[in-house]
């Protein structure tokens, strides 16, 4: 068990750039989950795969967004035409089973500095 | 909506002493799961433990339990022994919609524990 996997660990960039994130998820778990946490807050869902399939959206996610997890394994999320708004920790968990009822395993997180 | 509220933001406590964490939630769901998370600073969120509703008999993991009054809907989280690994934000994590839905963070608490 290698855990959670994220890279990169920071990322600058500056407005209206793109920005792609990348999680590897522990190999034999089949939903992979995102969330961003601002300072001081607790995560806030964003999406989340069972396996290759995306299943839910949070509104949260606005077009700008988008992600995938082709093959089922790891799972990218974009970030188009950032904003500093967008300047958060991006985290992503893996979890086995088809409930939320089995614990998540979170990465590091990536850190998102958008100046 | 289902919701989760912790409504310390701080709490500090002695070396070796006993600490209580609290959370409320809202739900019309009668099954569900309840959780409690630790994010050490700078490092990865873990699960520290886990309570199922239909179950009478309070969870237990070490120096961890929990306080769950399914009618107040209130799920606390007693540290017992604190050490200063203990020291990290605390939160408290709902199913926002049935068990095979993501699950929603409270705001977290931040613990500090003195030496």
């Amino acid at each position: 068990d290698t855990g959670v996997s994220q890279d990169p660990r920071h990322k600058i960039t500056k407005r209206g750039q793109n920005v792609t994130f990348r999680c590897d998820p522990i190999s034999e778990h089949n939903r992979l989950y995102w969330y961003r946490q601002t300072l001081g807050q607790g995560p806030e869902f964003l999406t989340y795969f069972q396996n290759e399939a995306q299943l839910e959206k949070s509104r949260l996610l606005s077009d700008r967004f988008s992600a995938e997890r082709p093959k089922g394994s790891f799972s990218t999320l974009e970030i188009q035409r950032t904003e500093q708004g967008d300047s958060a920790m991006y985290l992503c968990a893996s979890s086995l089973g088809q409930g939320v009822t089995s614990p998540l395993h979170f990465g590091n997180g990536t850190r998102l500095t958008v100046t | 909506a289902q919701t989760v509220t912790q409504s310390q933001p701080e709490m500090s406590v002695q070396e070796a002493e006993t600490v209580t964490l609290s959370c409320t939630y809202d739900t019309s769901e009668n099954n569900y799961y309840l959780f409690w998370y630790k994010q050490p600073p700078s490092r990865q969120m873990i699960l520290v433990i886990r309570q199922e509703a239909y179950k009478q008999q309070n969870a237990t993991e070490n120096r961890f339990s929990v306080n769950f009054q399914k009618a107040a809907k209130s799920f606390s989280l007693k540290i017992s022994d604190s050490q200063l690994g203990d020291t990290a934000m605390y939160f408290c994590a709902f199913p926002s919609t049935g068990a095979n839905s993501k699950l929603t963070f409270g705001k977290g608490i931040t613990l500090s524990v003195r030496p």
